[in-house]
């Protein structure tokens, strides 16, 4: 599995856009970019899965450059209730062994 | 919601106690895992079941014992456990089998160990 890197935490207000990039220099050819979500005392959450270039669902939009040794989870207007712990992963989509990190800590204030 | 219920919420036991948790999801998926995540740790991968047969143990300690009578139904037997094992344990379940990195987690049990 790819290690990736994200920020520890990031800081934002309600409705502001927070972006989260996220590095894999290591990102082999099959590998998909997946990222999860989790509220405390709650289980991760699947937000969205892309391989290249731009992909967007309800929740989020997720970016991903030419060279894919990079990406960047996009939250449109955060309200106070998307503070939560977020988490990229990076590996095959048939991989069911997730490689869950420590995630990035969004905080969002009123 | 995702279909994905665990019960109980929270549980607190002695070392000498068993217990088990529960885990239920009738989204008609085929693969369910156990993980467990400590304060300040990642998710680790303990348990996983394809179609109810396991078909991984990461080195997990015998003290925890996983059964799954059916494709809907995961269960973890807990004896003599210790206080390092507190913990939220986390049951998911994959659509796809073992060929899915989306699975659905369950709210977690809150496990604390005296």
């Amino acid at each position: 599995l790819a290690k990736t890197t994200q920020p520890i935490s990031m800081d934002s207000y309600e409705g502001q856009e927070v972006n989260i990039t996220c590095s894999h220099n290591n990102i082999a050819t099959n590998d998909y970019i997946t990222w999860y979500q989790q509220f405390p005392s709650q289980g991760p959450r699947f937000i969205i899965q892309g391989y290249k270039t731009k992909v967007t669902n309800e929740v989020a939009s997720l970016f991903i450059p030419a060279d894919r040794k990079s990406s960047t989870l996009s939250l449109p207007r955060v309200s106070l209730s998307d503070t939560a712990v977020y988490y990229c992963l990076v590996g095959e989509s048939s991989d069911y062994k997730l490689s869950f990190g420590a995630g990035t800590t969004v905080t969002v204030r009123a | 919601e995702t279909g994905v219920t665990q019960t109980p919420r929270h549980l607190v036991m002695g070392m000498t106690n068993k217990k088990s948790l529960k885990c239920e999801q009738h989204l008609g998926h085929n693969a369910m895992y156990w993980y467990k995540q400590s304060a300040k740790k990642p998710l680790e991968l303990m348990f996983v079941y394809n179609f109810k047969e396991q078909t991984e143990n990461n080195s997990v300690p015998s003290r925890f014992s996983p059964e799954c009578p059916n494709s809907s139904h995961l269960f973890l037997h807990l004896h003599t456990l210790q206080p390092e094992d507190s913990a939220l344990y986390l049951c998911a379940s994959s659509p796809r089998g073992l060929k899915d990195n989306e699975q659905f987690f369950g709210p977690g049990t809150r496990l604390t160990v005296l």
